[in-house]
Order: structure tokens, then C-alpha cells, then sequence
């Protein structure tokens, strides 16, 4: 199957800074990317549409402010958690659909202390 | 809009029994369906799907589905579990392209 990449896999970093994580389709082109927010124990949450060469979508209750998505090439969509708090503390997922299926990356941990 | 219900969050087999995991789902649609699975720290692992034609669904490790449009359910079955199978399970369904996930079922698998 496709294969989809995220770095860093995990990052630490101060309250207050801002974090960049990279989704990369490594053998396909996605013209649209989808960033998930998945807590502990918990389901993914939709965040995001990333979509290549145009504004992202974000779904209800995600602040556009705080998560900023670039899809600047078809290979790779960049989400930025700025001012990072402890409360965004999460895993991120990204993922891209290839044919029907939809493929996911292998996540990125964040801690913000 | 679409949804999914994975009936219990948490499952524990013995190792060599069946394992079965349900989802029940909504759709306005046609719907196409998906299991994935996630061991701890990592991304979502394709099991298996279904969009169209046959309704029993094969897929990797020995895990099948069966599609059954009367009953919108999409259950997850497996003969015989083996330690490995221990892990998060996630059902899902397509809506326009983005999915909506299922609370996950946590199986565990005993000695």
C-alpha cells in the first residue's frame, strides 16, 4: 500500500513556542491531506482538510489560529501548533487517501511542558 | 452525516478463539466501510474495506468482514486469535472523502 510519513515522531517542547509536524506521501501524490487530533485512549478527531495550493478546512470547533496547515506541494502538508499549551498535548495523525483507501501516517507525539 | 458504533469498548479472548468486533453505522449513502487497527504509539494500520461488489470482505492477519446492508452493520471476525492480534480497533465509514471513526475497541488476548 501507500505509504505516508510524519516528522518528528515526537517532540517536547515550552509552553508558549510553536511546533512544526510534516506529513509526506512518499510514493503518491495527494492533492488532499486530513490531520487527526487522537487523545489517550480516545478515537481520532478530525481537525483539518489540507488541501494543495488552497486555503485548509478546518472542522467545527479548531481554531485556524492556532493550527496552521500548509499544503504547499503534492507530497507535503505541514501543521503548525503555535503557541503551544499543555492542553495540546496529543497525538497527531496525518493522512491521504491513495485509490480508495485511505492511508495514515505513523503519528507525532507532542508534550508541551 | 455519517457515524459509526463499535459495541464495546474493550474485548478479551483467549488466544486460538474467535475474536468478533462489532460496528453498526449510519449513512445516507452507499457507504464505503473500513477497519483499521493501531498498536500503541503508532499510526492506523489498514485491515480491511469495503466499497462495492462482494460483502464479505477478506483481509491481512486472518480478519474478515462481512457488509450487511439490512442490519448497517460491518463486523470484524478472526477464527483464531494470536497474541499479536492484541492491539486498538477502529471501524470507520467515508463521507465525502473524510472518515468517521468508531470509539475504538481495545482487545486483548490471553495466554
Amino acid at each position: 500500500g501507500a505509504v505516508v510519513s510524519q516528522h518528528p515522531s515526537r517532540v517536547i517542547c515550552k509552553s508558549g513556542t510553536s511546533v512544526k509536524i510534516e506529513c509526506r506521501s512518499l510514493d503518491f501524490q495527494a492533492t488532499t491531506m486530513f490531520w487527526y487530533r487522537q487523545f489517550p485512549k480516545q478515537s481520532l478527531m478530525l481537525m483539518a482538510t489540507s488541501n494543495e495550493g488552497s486555503k485548509a478546512t478546518y472542522e467545527q470547533g479548531v481554531e485556524k489560529d492556532k493550527f496552521l496547515i500548509n499544503h504547499a506541494s503534492l507530497t507535503l502538508s505541514t501543521l503548525t501548533v503555535t503557541s503551544a499549551h499543555p492542553e495540546d498535548s496529543s497525538f497527531y495523525i496525518c493522512s491521504a487517501w491513495q485509490g480508495e483507501t485511505q492511508y495514515f501516517g505513523p503519528g507525532t507525539r507532542l508534550l508541551v511542558l | 452525516a455519517q457515524s459509526v458504533t463499535q459495541l464495546g469498548s474493550h474485548v478479551s479472548v483467549s488466544e486460538g478463539a474467535l475474536v468478533l468486533l462489532r460496528c453498526n453505522y449510519s449513512s445516507s449513502v452507499p457507504p464505503y466501510l473500513f477497519w483499521y487497527v493501531q498498536y500503541p504509539n503508532q499510526g492506523l494500520q489498514l485491515l480491511l474495506k469495503y466499497t462495492t461488489g462482494a460483502t464479505l470482505v477478506k483481509g491481512i492477519n486472518g480478519f474478515e468482514a462481512e457488509f450487511k446492508k439490512s442490519e448497517t452493520s460491518f463486523h470484524l471476525t478472526k477464527p483464531s486469535a494470536h497474541m499479536s492480534d492484541a492491539a486498538e480497533y477502529f471501524c470507520a465509514v467515508s463521507d465525502d472523502y473524510k472518515l468517521s471513526f468508531g470509539a475504538g475497541t481495545t482487545v486483548t488476548v490471553r495466554a
